[in-house]
């Protein structure tokens, strides 16, 4: 296993276009987050899953945003009606699920550039 | 989740020693600190984490004093390719990792 990958690298699409990301973990991790990051910008979480449940969303995650892990590996994030203002990296990441208080790493993927024209 | 302060930008000569301080006062009884290193058009990569006192791996050390309410990442005789930007977390992972990141610490080093 090589880490967690994305797919695509880069997207350019038309304001108003749906697009879609996709997100392979680290296979045996539990747990899987998205995040948007902007430019200057630190990583902002959007939502994230243990096994194929979703168990948070972000107040940033709006309603044309929706995330899926089927079957508790791969999980893909998708925006319909893309606006300029989603133009930023989307990164994913997975991670071990931690037990008795003990923080985990994440793991990060390089992300999707996504640009809105 | 525990908020954190850290300055904005540092710049450093290859070789020097960087300490970076990160401020967070509200910091729980339970939380671990973590400290992520991103290079341009990458994700955020795993530096070192440390609940209390002192850690050292092979790349860090992370300094936490007695109340946690400020850790420092020291980077020992950097080098052009730290140039990156370094972020301090807070958080106790039971929720899973939807720490807060902030902007970071862009450190330059110059040769």
């Amino acid at each position: 296993d090589t880490g967690v990958s994305q797919d695509p690298r880069h997207k350019i699409t038309k304001r108003g276009q749906n697009v879609t990301f996709r997100c392979d973990p680290i296979s045996e991790h539990n747990r899987l987050y998205w995040y948007r990051q902007t430019l200057g910008q630190g990583p902002e979480f959007l939502t994230y899953f243990q096994n194929e449940a979703q168990l948070e969303k972000s107040r940033l995650l709006s309603d044309r945003f929706s995330a899926e892990r089927p079957k508790g590996s791969f999980s893909t994030l998708e925006i319909q009606r893309t606006e300029q203002g989603d133009s930023a990296m989307y990164l994913c990441a997975s991670s071990p699920l931690g037990g008795d208080g003990m923080n985990t790493e994440a793991f990060f993927g390089q992300g999707t550039r996504l640009t809105v024209v | 989740l525990a908020k954190t302060t850290q300055p904005i930008s540092m710049d450093s000569y290859e070789g020097q020693e960087v300490n970076i301080t990160c401020s967070h006062n509200n910091i729980a009884t339970n939380d671990y600190i973590t400290w992520y290193q991103q290079f341009p058009s990458q994700g955020p990569r795993f530096i070192i984490q440390g609940y209390k006192t002192k850690v050292t791996n092979e790349v860090a050390s992370l300094f936490i004093p007695a109340d946690r309410k400020s850790s420092t990442l020291s980077l020992p005789r950097v080098s052009l390719s730290d140039t990156a930007v370094y972020y301090c977390l807070v958080g106790d992972g039971t929720g899973g990792f939807k720490t807060i990141f902030g902007a970071g610490t862009r450190l330059f080093v110059k040769a």
